[in-house]
């Protein structure tokens, strides 16, 4: 039973636009939302994050949205970039859970210059 | 200075063999977690300690043993290896709390049972 989804295995962007990438959950408890991302032979490494008590954070070129009643959250890149193109993985938590993630299986995104 | 070392990096190996996988973490932290990331690529969650005592225990066979002899290590040891074991192993560490859910991820080991 997979509580976080992530649809698009692969999403191919140009250089200097935007990139989207969507995650969708169906456990109502969780309360935080994550977005890691990997680069070949690396583990991931934490992006950016969001609070269930708010809808949109933002960090340089990354924004992540959080629609908690359709449970869903998306990461946008812009303006997109070479160095971008990795695996995103979407993860969640519930505070109570002790540091318990839940990951997606990950979306490729690969950005050509 | 890496932050969250894993040793090995690739261990192959036969099905019935014993094996473990060491890591260790330099950032101070009080939490540390292994997680299997298999063929479809997902990546879950298999056990957490806090300050060496076990707090999370996922569903995860009885030949799988963590151990940690300091909160700046955790092992995994693996006895009895089947073929469904092959995955890639990651080792992160976290704060506790509530910076519990940034973790920082070791580089992995791929385990390949033949």
């Amino acid at each position: 039973d997979q509580q976080v989804k992530q649809n698009s295995p692969s999403l191919s962007v140009q250089e200097g636009r935007i990139s989207i990438l969507n995650c969708d959950y169906t456990n109502s408890m969780f309360d935080y939302f994550l977005w890691y991302k990997k680069y070949p032979a690396e583990g991931p490494t934490f992006l950016i994050s969001i609070s269930s008590i708010k809808d949109k954070n933002e960090d340089g070129r990354f924004t992540v949205f959080l629609n908690k009643s359709a449970k869903h959250l998306s990461l946008h890149i812009v303006p997109s970039q070479p160095g971008d193109s990795a695996v995103y993985f979407c993860a969640a938590s519930s505070h109570n859970q002790g540091g318990k993630l839940i990951f997606g299986q990950g979306t490729e995104l690969s950005v050509k210059p | 200075d890496t932050a969250v070392s894993q040793t090995p990096k690739y261990l192959v190996t036969q099905m019935g063999n014993d094996k473990s996988i060491k890591c260790e973490q330099n950032l101070g932290h009080d939490t540390m977690y292994w997680y299997k990331q298999d063929s479809k690529k997902f990546l879950k969650i298999m056990f957490s300690y806090n300050n060496k005592e076990l707090i999370i225990n996922e569903t995860v066979p009885n030949r799988f043993s963590p151990k940690s002899p300091d909160k700046a290590h955790l092992n995994l040891h693996i006895n009895s290896l089947e073929l469904g074991d092959s995955a890639v192993y990651f080792c992160a560490s976290s704060q506790g709390g509530d910076f519990a859910h940034i973790q920082y991820f070791g580089a992995g080991t791929r385990l390949s049972v033949l």
